[in-house]
C-alpha cells in the first residue's frame, strides 16, 4: 500500500523566518508527487515533481525531489503571515490510476 | 475561485435522510474526483470518473452513490449515512489523469 509521511505535523514560526517542510513516501512505482496549501478549504496545487534533483520555484516557495531516498521538501523563505496554512503532500504511482495518496499534512503557522 | 464550484458548503442531515452534493468545474477537464476529509486523518479518495466513466472505487460503502452526468458536473447521492461519515467532502478534477487536481472549497457534511 502506497504511503506518505509528512514532518513536522505542526510548526510555529516568526515573520521572516525559513521553514523547511519534510514528505517521505512509499509508492509502488513512482510517477510524481504533488505539494497544495490548504488554507480555510480549498486545497490549492503548489509544485508537481517528476525527476531527482531539479527545483521547482514560485516566489518564495521551492521544492526538490529525491527519487533514490524517497522524499521531497518545501522550502518557504521570507515567511509572511498569508503562509500560514496546512501544507499537503502526495503521491500518484504509475499503474495508470489516477489515485493520489496524501499525508496528513504539516499545519504552518506563522507568527506576526 | 478555483474554478470547482460545491454546493451545498454545509449539510447537517439524519441517519435517515437522503441527500445530494454536486460539484461543477468550469475548466474544461476530464477527470473529476470526490475525496473524503476528516480530522486528524489524510484526505482519502472515494471516486474517480474520466470522460464520465467511472474508473476507481477505492472500496466506499454503497450508502455513497455517485453519478456524472456529463464531464461538468458530479454529483455524491447519500443515504442512511453513519455518524463517522461526518467530513469534509472534496470535489477535485484535471485535465487528464495525469495532471494536478483542482479541488473545489468542500461540502461541510455533519450527520446527527
Amino acid at each position: 500500500e502506497d504511503k506518505v509521511v509528512q514532518s513536522p505535523l505542526s510548526l510555529v514560526v516568526h515573520e521572516g523566518d525559513t521553514v523547511t517542510l519534510n514528505c517521505s513516501y512509499e509508492v509502488t512505482n513512482f510517477r510524481s508527487l504533488l505539494w497544495y496549501k490548504q488554507e480555510k478549504k480549498a486545497p490549492t496545487f503548489l509544485f508537481m515533481l517528476t525527476s531527482s534533483g531539479i527545483e521547482k520555484k514560485s516566489g518564495r516557495l521551492s521544492s526538490i525531489l529525491d527519487k533514490k531516498e524517497l522524499f521531497s521538501i518545501l522550502n518557504i523563505t521570507a515567511t509572511q503571515t498569508g503562509d500560514s496554512a496546512v501544507y499537503l503532500c502526495a503521491v500518484k504511482s504509475n499503474f495508470g490510476n489516477e489515485k493520489l495518496t496524501f499525508g496528513t499534512g504539516t499545519r504552518l503557522t506563522i507568527i506576526p | 475561485e478555483t474554478g470547482v464550484t460545491q454546493t451545498p458548503r454545509h449539510l447537517v442531515m439524519g441517519m435517515t435522510n437522503k441527500k445530494s452534493l454536486k460539484c461543477e468545474q468550469h475548466l474544461g477537464h476530464n477527470a473529476m474526483y470526490w475525496y473524503k476529509q476528516s480530522a486528524k486523518k489524510p484526505l482519502e479518495l472515494m471516486f474517480v470518473y474520466n470522460f464520465k466513466e467511472q474508473t476507481e472505487n477505492n472500496s466506499v460503502p454503497s450508502r455513497f452513490s455517485p453519478e456524472c452526468p456529463n464531464s461538468s458536473h458530479l454529483f455524491l447521492h447519500l443515504h442512511t449515512l453513519q455518524p463517522e461519515d461526518s467530513a469534509l467532502y472534496l470535489c477535485a478534477s484535471s485535465p487528464d489523469r495525469y495532471q494536478p487536481q483542482h479541488f473545489g472549497d468542500g461540502t461541510r457534511l455533519s450527520i446527527l
